[in-house]
């Protein structure tokens, strides 16, 4: 079992629709990171979280510490909004290495 | 500012070579990471480096090292190539090691094909 799942795997969407992706890790952590990444394989920041909820424009992103639970939530999606979307978490302590879920892929239709 | 540079930005090498990718760090940040992410999976961690130190490493063979110069520039060696090494390689920096709260920065990687 990955240390860090996501799900969905593919996620299709009509613009205009409220969008969730979630994410679960079974390790501790110092923080998780939502990122973007689009074909072509340059990756974005989105979110950095260590409690809580954070937003940036549509994005929202909210974590559970307790539950080691995060969700992304993207309001009023886009065609520009297709992208994967990868959770990362940093582990605690020594190097504090990011380890990844494996991503969703998103496709927002126009 | 510029961001985190990768060279080259696509490379071709066959199974036996060794191939050298590069990364500068965003000016001013001392930690550089690389990962590796093979097509359709999430990236893997490599190595990082702080102040030109190892300060981890990830499940990879010693076929892989890497190294962080003076001016926290940082390079990637793979000896031996496999079929298996083809991926995109991306380096990320930020500008501590061990906070709650730094952001790492992504490059655009290095797709690297061995054939």
């Amino acid at each position: 079992k990955n240390e860090v799942e996501q799900s969905p795997q593919n996620l299709t969407a009509q613009e205009g629709e409220f969008i969730t992706i979630n994410c679960s890790y079974s390790v501790g952590i110092s923080a998780l990171h939502w990122l973007q990444q689009h074909p072509g394989g340059g990756i974005v920041s989105l979110f950095m979280l260590s409690s809580g909820k954070k937003k940036h424009g549509r994005l929202i992103a909210t974590i559970n510490i307790q539950e080691k639970h995060s969700s992304l939530h993207i309001t009023a999606s886009h065609p520009r909004d297709s992208a994967v979307y990868i959770c990362a978490v940093r582990t605690q302590g020594g190097s504090e290495k990011l380890v990844f879920g494996k991503g969703t892929k998103l496709t927002v239709n126009p | 500012d510029a961001g985190v540079t990768q060279s080259p930005t696509h490379l071709i090498k066959t199974r036996g070579q060794h191939v050298t990718l590069r990364c500068s760090p965003i000016s001013g940040h001392k930690s550089v990471s690389w990962y590796q992410q093979v097509l359709g999976q999430g990236p893997q961690f490599i190595f990082q480096y702080y102040e030109k130190e190892e300060r981890g490493r990830g499940n990879f063979p010693d076929r892989f090292s890497a190294r962080q110069f003076p001016n926290y520039s940082s390079e990637l060696n793979v000896n031996a190539l496999l079929l298996g090494d083809s991926a995109l390689y991306l380096c990320a920096s930020s500008s501590a090691l061990t906070s709650g709260s730094y952001e790492q920065y992504f490059g655009p990687g290095t797709r690297l094909t061995v054939t």
